[in-house]
């Protein structure tokens, strides 16, 4: 069974553009969890979503949002970067049962110059 | 909130030696699970170990086993007989039980294990 895949690996935004990133859930997983990781603040949650529908927020902006597709495959965007969002984004998978663990995918490397 | 500490930056052990990491964290929640997660160098996050709260077992994995003191608020894992590709950064997270506060993992600021030869 294929992974978490993320696209793209890596990217180099400037300063006030916006960026969107993708994340494939593993099949037949439905739920998807987005986390920011830097040096200084370490994993930070961003949203989870599930059936479409954000379920979760974590303590970001608002330029920060996210979407989730009728296919589970999910997308976030940052609008008017700023260089701390520079960071690396892990996107994360799981069933929707008790006891299921999240999958994490490679994550996209965003460097905002 | 929940909150993970894992007051241990770097540590570093001798192949084929034990090796305990720790973390500890603080929940008003009675239910709960913890999970260890390692990210190599490559950067792809690897579940570890999970246990469930309710569970008084401390869970095994292969060479990975878990110190689980639900009073105390305490998880650590321990490495045998380390490898080489244990080398990597290791995350404690916490995540509340479907239904709870939050279903989303929160995690400490952790732990980079060196493993020399």
């Amino acid at each position: 069974k294929a992974g978490v895949t993320q696209t793209p690996r890596y990217l180099i935004k400037t300063r006030g553009q916006q960026v969107t990133l993708s994340c494939s859930p593993i099949s037949g997983h439905r739920s998807v969890s987005w986390y920011q990781q830097t040096p200084g603040q370490g994993l930070q949650f961003l949203f989870e979503y599930f059936s479409e529908t954000q379920r979760n927020k974590g303590n970001f902006p608002g330029r920060f949002s996210g979407r989730q597709f009728s296919n589970s495959r999910s997308e976030m965007n940052v609008s008017t970067l700023e260089l701390g969002d520079s960071a690396l984004y892990l996107c994360a998978s799981r069933r929707e049962d008790t006891a299921s663990e999240q999958y994490f995918g490679p994550g996209t490397r965003l460097t905002v110059t | 909130a929940q909150t993970v500490t894992q007051s241990q930056p770097e540590m570093s052990v001798q192949e084929a030696e034990t090796v305990t990491l720790s973390c500890t964290y603080d929940t008003s929640e009675s239910d709960y699970y913890l999970f260890w997660y390692k990210q190599p160098p490559s950067r792809q996050m690897i579940l570890v170990i999970r246990q469930e709260a309710y569970k008084q077992q401390n869970a095994t994995e292969n060479r990975f086993s878990v110190n689980f003191q639900k009073a105390a608020k305490s998880f650590s894992l321990k490495i045998s007989d380390s490898q080489l590709g244990d080398a990597a950064m290791y995350f404690c997270a916490y995540r509340s039980l479907p239904g709870g506060s939050q279903g989303n993992l929160i995690f400490g600021k952790g732990t980079k294990l060196s493993v020399k030869p």
